[in-house]
């Protein structure tokens, strides 16, 4: 079974880079098998699908951020990371890290969410 | 973008009840759709995967069904433990989309 653990700086300044990683235990990070994603819920709101890498770099993006946000793997510390610069207080959300397994349909296995807040 | 429209938004239920939610894709999906539970302050949770295949773990009394663009998650008898928040998120395109949640409250 796979296990997620998200980390990162808990507080952001608007118009810097917001920085996560994801650390991965239980499976490989170059495993073909799994969409490495980020989903992120800011506070009181519903789920925000943000992207997806499947190793080796092919990776998807939520077209309402794309400008945004780069997913990267790196396998010499089984991680991967979001990078979403230019934040705004609307980027104010927990943010998941979560494994889908491709063809999946959904099936996959999820972080316990790590909070970031977007303020000087 | 596939856009996902899930309601009710909120529903009012009873212990004992039996509780449908929908969500429906403004395109086909096939049966690329997943329902997902999620409790305050915890990580979602996935009920159903491939639109009706139940996932290991989760009791028999949540089931799912549709295909295309129409999709249902039925809970057949509520318990407790199912007044959380639901979510619908598809998987057909590139970009998956998340239904807006429904909440289940107690009546």
């Amino acid at each position: 079974q796979v296990q997620l653990q998200e980390s990162g700086p808990g507080l952001v300044k608007p118009s810097e880079t917001l920085s996560l990683t994801c650390t991965v235990s239980g499976d490989s990070v170059n495993s073909g098998s799994y969409h490495w994603s980020w989903i992120r819920q800011p506070p009181g709101k519903g789920l925000e699908w943000i992207g997806y890498i499947i190793y080796p770099g092919n990776a998807n993006y939520n077209p309402s951020l794309k400008s945004r946000v780069t997913i990267s793997v790196d396998t010499s510390k089984s991680q991967f990371s979001l990078k979403l610069t230019s934040v705004t207080t609307a980027d104010t959300a927990v943010y998941y890290c979560a494994s889908y397994f491709v063809g999946g349909g959904g099936r996959g296995y999820w972080g316990q969410g790590t909070l970031v807040t977007v303020s000087s | 973008d596939i856009q996902m429209t899930q309601s009710p938004s909120t529903l009012s239920a009873s212990v004992g009840d039996r509780v449908t939610i929908t969500c429906r894709a403004s395109q086909s999906l096939d049966n690329w759709l997943a329902w997902y539970q999620q409790k305050p302050g915890r990580a979602p949770k996935v009920l159903i995967y491939k639109g009706s295949s139940l996932e290991s773990g989760v009791p028999s009394r949540f089931s799912g069904s549709g295909s295309g663009t129409e999709f249902t998650l039925t809970i057949s008898s509520l318990q407790s433990d199912d007044f959380a928040t639901y979510y619908c998120q598809q998987y057909r395109s590139q970009s998956y989309t998340f239904g807006q949640g429904t909440k289940l409250e107690i009546k």
